[in-house]
């Protein structure tokens, strides 16, 4: 049973349409978030969400939103996606305290 | 600015050898220490974890030291195996309401048989 799953796997697209990306989370947590790993591994955080509540935007683009219907979920809709957008996306989720984070598998998103 | 900062990029070592990996911050403000250990086409996996009231944690072949004064902290990996071969992240975090992972730029490890 996966803790965190996110969907699609890998996401092939073209410059300027929008895409959507799914996460869910089975394990109860509280908080959820979205982080990029860019082509040199480095992990970034994007968002975080507090039960369903937006806590941390870290200066991402206006064409990043993220929407969370209900704690277990969190998605990552993209707009006019842009070169520089591929990347690999996480989903990760943490208990109370925040502290440990569990990701998901990751999603590889190429813009052509 | 690079609130953590990670070494060396890249390590090889040999099957049984101790691999090492060291990380430094800045804000004295950050409480939880974890590693992270990511295999190729995987989420990075909680390896183990240390808060800064203890200077040493060890987990089976895995020992986090912790340094406050110096503000640095490592990872050793003793007896490493060709299945340790991943990269490995450090990270930082502060407790409170600032849910967030400050992440090293990562060490690929390579254990060569």
């Amino acid at each position: 049973d996966t803790a965190v799953s996110q969907t699609p796997k890998y996401l092939v697209t073209q410059m300027g349409n929008d895409k959507s990306i799914k996460c869910e989370q089975n394990l109860g947590h509280d908080t959820m978030y979205w982080y990029k790993q860019d082509s040199k591994k480095f992990l970034k955080i994007m968002f975080s969400y507090n039960n369903k509540e937006l806590i941390i935007n870290e200066t991402v683009p206006n064409r990043f939103s993220p929407k969370s219907p209900d704690k277990a979920h969190l998605n990552l809709h993209i707009n006019s996606l842009e070169l520089g957008d591929s990347a690999v996306y996480f989903c990760a989720s943490s208990g109370r305290g925040g502290n440990e984070a569990f990701f998901g598998q990751g999603t590889r998103l190429t813009v052509v | 600015q690079q609130q953590v900062k990670q070494s060396p990029q890249s390590l090889i070592v040999q099957k049984g050898g101790i691999s090492i990996i060291n990380c430094a911050y800045e804000n004295t403000a950050f409480d939880y220490f974890p590693w992270y250990q990511q295999f190729p086409g995987k989420g990075p996996a909680l390896l183990i974890a240390i808060r800064p009231d203890v200077s040493e944690k060890k987990e089976g072949r895995f020992t986090i030291s912790f340094n406050k004064s110096a503000k640095q902290f490592s990872l050793h990996i003793m007896d490493s195996q060709p299945g340790d071969s991943a990269t490995y992240f450090c990270a930082v975090s502060s407790g409170g309401s600032n849910y967030k992972l400050t992440f090293g730029k990562g060490t690929l490890l390579t254990v060569n048989p």
